[in-house]
Order: structure tokens, then C-alpha cells, then sequence
């Protein structure tokens, strides 16, 4: 099947202005992760959602950024006001179910990811 | 705090060559650590994990030991070949709460026929 999509694959924005990154998590996946890998860094984590309980807002950098889940389904990550140092390549990844205290590991699987430049 | 420190790439081999990426990591607890690999125009994907000290990680003839002692977890092989060539990323995540994972910076890999 399918795997995680995201879109666009590339963006390119003036500072100041906001914008929407898309992700298509694989169907049926309960779990849908934003990170971003800005230039020569690691991964970081930006947020997690998992069904219906509340996002686990905490790597989020500012309140310029914020995201949803529609139907538990499709996610949308924004960025208002956006500066330069947004810049970076936002990856999304899906995984099959929650992943609590009592779970045992569950793969993520990452889309292409979205590179945003901030002009 | 939690954080993954993997060695600067790239690192360029002829095929063939023995492979070791070097991965320290600190952490509060007991975590569990992960190779992902990402091939160029590619995704993310998991290569190997441990979920405890003394576990071996093992995929498409790459190996991983967790070592709690020395609190690394380099990844090994022992010929590899030109598909290998790819960005290479430890992370871990902490016992119990795998909703947030620590990455390192990623190594590239680039192996010459």
C-alpha cells in the first residue's frame, strides 16, 4: 500500500508570511509524528498525535507553530509569521498504535519530508 | 537530558570495506536505540533497535550492540556495497515513552564500487 505522503515536497516563502505543510499518514496508523531536521542537525521532535487524546505539544519551538489532525487521518502543520531560521526539512511519520508505557515498540514510517525555505 | 551523539560524516569506503558509525548516547533511565537509514530520495526507515542492554540489532547485514557500560551503540558491517550509500541516524527513545525520539545529526555514507 501507500506509504506516508507529504506535501509540497518543497517550499520556498518570504519571512513573514504563513504556511501549511500537509501529511498523508498510512491508513489505519493511530499514531502521526512532525519532526524537523534543520541544516547538518538531527531530528527533532515537534509533535505527536495519537487517536483521539490530546497532541503531545511539547517540542513544539514557539507558538508561531501549531498543527492538527483531521479525522485522525490527515495533518496539517502550520507555521505563522515564518522566520528564517524555520528553515529546515519538516518530516512526518506514522506508526500503526499508540506506543504508552506498557507498549512495546512500533515502527514509524517517515514521508519524504517537506523542505521550507524562508526567504 | 536525553541526546544522541553520532560521529560526522561523510565517510567515504570502497566496497567491500568493514563499516563501524560510531553512536554515544546519554539518557535518563533505560532507553531504547534505533539505527534508521535513509537512501537517497527515500523516507526514513528502520534499520535495527535494542530495547536493552546487551541486545544486538541486526538487518541486511548490519549489526548493533547496545552497551549500557560505555553507553554507545555503533553500527557495524562487515563488506558493504554501493546500495549501502545512504545517511545513516541513531536516536533512541526513553523506556516506556516511545512518543518522543532522540536523533543524532545522521552520518553519510558513501561507498565506492
Amino acid at each position: 500500500g501507500a506509504g506516508v505522503s507529504q506535501s509540497p515536497s518543497n517550499k520556498v516563502t518570504e519571512k513573514g508570511k504563513d504556511v501549511e505543510l500537509r501529511c498523508d499518514p498510512i491508513s489505519g496508523h493511530t499514531a502521526l509524528y512532525w519532526y524537523r531536521q534543520s541544516l547538518g542537525q538531527g531530528l527533532e521532535f515537534l509533535i505527536y498525535f495519537q487517536g483521539n487524546s490530546a497532541p503531545d505539544k511539547s517540542g513544539l519551538p514557539s507558538d508561531r507553530f501549531s498543527a492538527e489532525r483531521t479525522g485522525g487521518s490527515v495533518s496539517t502543520l502550520t507555521i505563522q509569521r515564518t522566520q528564517q531560521e524555520d528553515s529546515a526539512v519538516y518530516l512526518c511519520a506514522s506508526s500503526l498504535r499508540g506506543q504508552g508505557a506498557m507498549s512495546t515498540y512500533n515502527e514509524q514510517f517517515f514521508g519524504p519530508g517537506t523542505r521550507l525555505t524562508v526567504l | 537530558g536525553n541526546s544522541v551523539t553520532q560521529m560526522e560524516g561523510p565517510v567515504t569506503l570502497s566496497e567491500e570495506a568493514f563499516l563501524t558509525i560510531n553512536c554515544t548516547y546519554t539518557a535518563t533511565g533505560y532507553p531504547s536505540l534505533f539505527w534508521y537509514v535513509q537512501y537517497p530520495g527515500e523516507g526514513l526507515q528502520l534499520l535495527l533497535k535494542a530495547t536493552k542492554a546487551d541486545d544486538k540489532g541486526s538487518n541486511k547485514g548490519f549489526e548493533a550492540t547496545y552497551r549500557k557500560e560505555t553507553t554507545s551503540f555503533h553500527l557495524e558491517k562487515g563488506s558493504v556495497q554501493v546500495s549501502d550509500s545512504a545517511v545513516y541516524f541513531c536516536a533512541l527513545s526513553e523506556r516506556g515513552n516511545f512518543n518522543k525520539f532522540y536523533f543524532g545529526s545522521g552520518t553519510k555514507l558513501n561507498v565506492k564500487p
